[in-house]
């Protein structure tokens, strides 16, 4: 099965900040590495999909990158609605493994 | 609108059997590829199993391989998860979760369900 760790595993920030979160995989994925933000009590929301597309709806200070195994989610300029954590997920082949995710919260 | 809605959750003994259902809605339940993912208390989000759109490939996680089955009913445009021999360690937030894409079996996770909450007790 295909490994993903994530750093950090938490963050605190302020809003306005730049913040970077970073997913590895055990081995080459490819681009098949999706995001997902979960609030407290809520289904994840998929942000990202294959690496840098960004899913219908969702705002343009989220950017993701990365190829192979080294993939990031940026969010540029954070919003009080942004503090929530975030997986990442291959869908390169089953089994899909989560990243242990990164909870970002207000500093 | 597309809505994914799970039920059958609640509170079992040890070696007990318990079904979860999802019923689907606004979208064509028979093209795609259904999954569960569960979330632990307190912990990150485990996939569970996967049904192709046709229901003629399942894949499991080695943790519930061997106890829980997932089905599909395309005339009632319902999944479910049949859960054997539970232990506590099955405790969890089981949530419906959709492909992104038709037909695709490994593909991004577009359209989860609300979760419906299994306990695991004695």
């Amino acid at each position: 099965d295909i490994q993903m760790t994530q750093s950090p595993s938490s963050l605190s920030a302020s809003v306005g900040d730049r913040v970077t979160i970073t997913c590895r995989a055990s081995q080459s994925i490819n681009n098949y590495l999706n995001w997902y933000q979960q609030k407290p009590g809520k289904a994840p929301n998929l942000l990202v999909y294959a690496a840098s597309l960004l899913h219908s709806g969702v705002p343009p200070r989220f950017s993701g990158s990365g190829s192979g195994t080294d993939f990031t989610l940026t969010i540029a300029g954070l919003r009080p609605e942004d503090f929530a954590t975030y997986y990442c997920h291959q869908s390169h082949s089953t089994p899909g493994t989560f990243g242990p995710g990164t909870k970002v919260d207000i500093k | 609108q597309v809505h994914l809605v799970e039920s059958g959750g609640g509170v079992v003994q040890p070696g007990r059997s318990l079904r979860l259902s999802c019923a689907a809605s606004g979208f064509t339940f028979s093209g795609y590829a259904m999954n569960w993912v569960r979330q632990a208390p307190g912990k990150g989000l485990e996939w569970v199993a996967v049904i192709s759109y046709d229901g003629s490939n399942r894949y499991y996680a080695d943790s519930v391989k061997g106890r829980f089955t997932i089905s599909r009913e395309d005339s009632k445009d319902t999944l479910y998860l049949q859960m054997n021999s539970l232990s506590p360690e099955d405790t969890a937030v089981y949530f419906c979760v959709r492909n992104q894409r038709k037909w695709e079996l490994e593909d991004a996770f577009e359209i989860w369900g609300q979760g419906t909450m299994v306990t695991v007790s004695s």
